[in-house]
């Protein structure tokens, strides 16, 4: 199985910081990654895809990068309602596996 | 417009078994890949299982000969018989429709299995 792991698994930020949350693969998975962000009681919801390409509808200051085994998710200016918990996803192989999550956490 | 509706979450004893639903419109159940996703209380998302565009199915090894997908046609829905249930399998249990991985959720129904 492909593990995924993601750091910091917390942080704390203010509103109009820059953020950058790392997910690494535990093989090469190619362009084969998500990024998902979920708030507390709520369904999660699909930020990018393809790695890099974001989904339609969500703001351009989420931006997502990398391949192979080493990926990124940049917020470029945090917002308020960016304080959420985000989590990578692989779809390279099954069983697809989540990172552990990352806590945005207001500073 | 798509939209997934979970039920059949509850309180069950170790050992016993549940059925989850998950209602479909807005595109066909029968015809996609999709997934079940599911998160404990306090803890992070984890794949259970998909549902494959044929019929076919794999599972997570967590799960795997305790939990059965199925479709049905008629209903467009999509459905988790989970059986010999475990503490450990306490969480809430979302359904989706997969696109390059999981893309539209449902609002998730929970599963508490306790004595």
């Amino acid at each position: 199985d492909i593990q995924m792991t993601q750091s910091p698994s917390s942080l704390s930020a203010s509103v109009g910081d820059r953020v950058i949350l790392t997910c690494r693969a535990s093989q090469d998975i190619r362009n084969d990654l998500g990024w998902y962000q979920q708030k507390p009681g709520k369904a999660p919801k699909r930020l990018i895809y393809a790695a890099s390409s974001l989904q339609s509808g969500v703001p351009s200051r989420f931006s997502g990068s990398g391949s192979g085994t080493e990926f990124t998710l940049t917020i470029s200016s945090l917002q308020p309602e960016d304080f959420a918990s985000y989590y990578c996803l692989q779809h390279h192989s099954y069983p697809l596996t989540f990172g552990g999550g990352t806590k945005v956490e207001i500073k | 417009e798509v939209q997934l509706v979970e039920s059949g979450g509850g309180l069950v004893q170790p050992g016993g078994s549940l059925r989850l639903s998950c209602a479909a419109s807005g595109f066909t159940v029968s015809s996609t890949y999709m997934s079940w996703v599911r998160q404990a209380p306090g803890k992070g998302l984890e794949w259970v299982s998909v549902a494959y565009s044929d019929a076919g199915a794999y599972y997570a090894d967590s799960v795997k000969g305790r939990f059965t997908v199925s479709r049905d046609s008629s209903k467009n829905t999509l459905y988790l018989q989970m059986n010999s249930l475990r503490p450990e399998d306490t969480a809430v249990y979302y359904c989706a429709r997969d696109s390059k991985g999981p893309l539209y959720w449902g609002q998730g129904t929970l599963v508490t299995v306790s004595s």
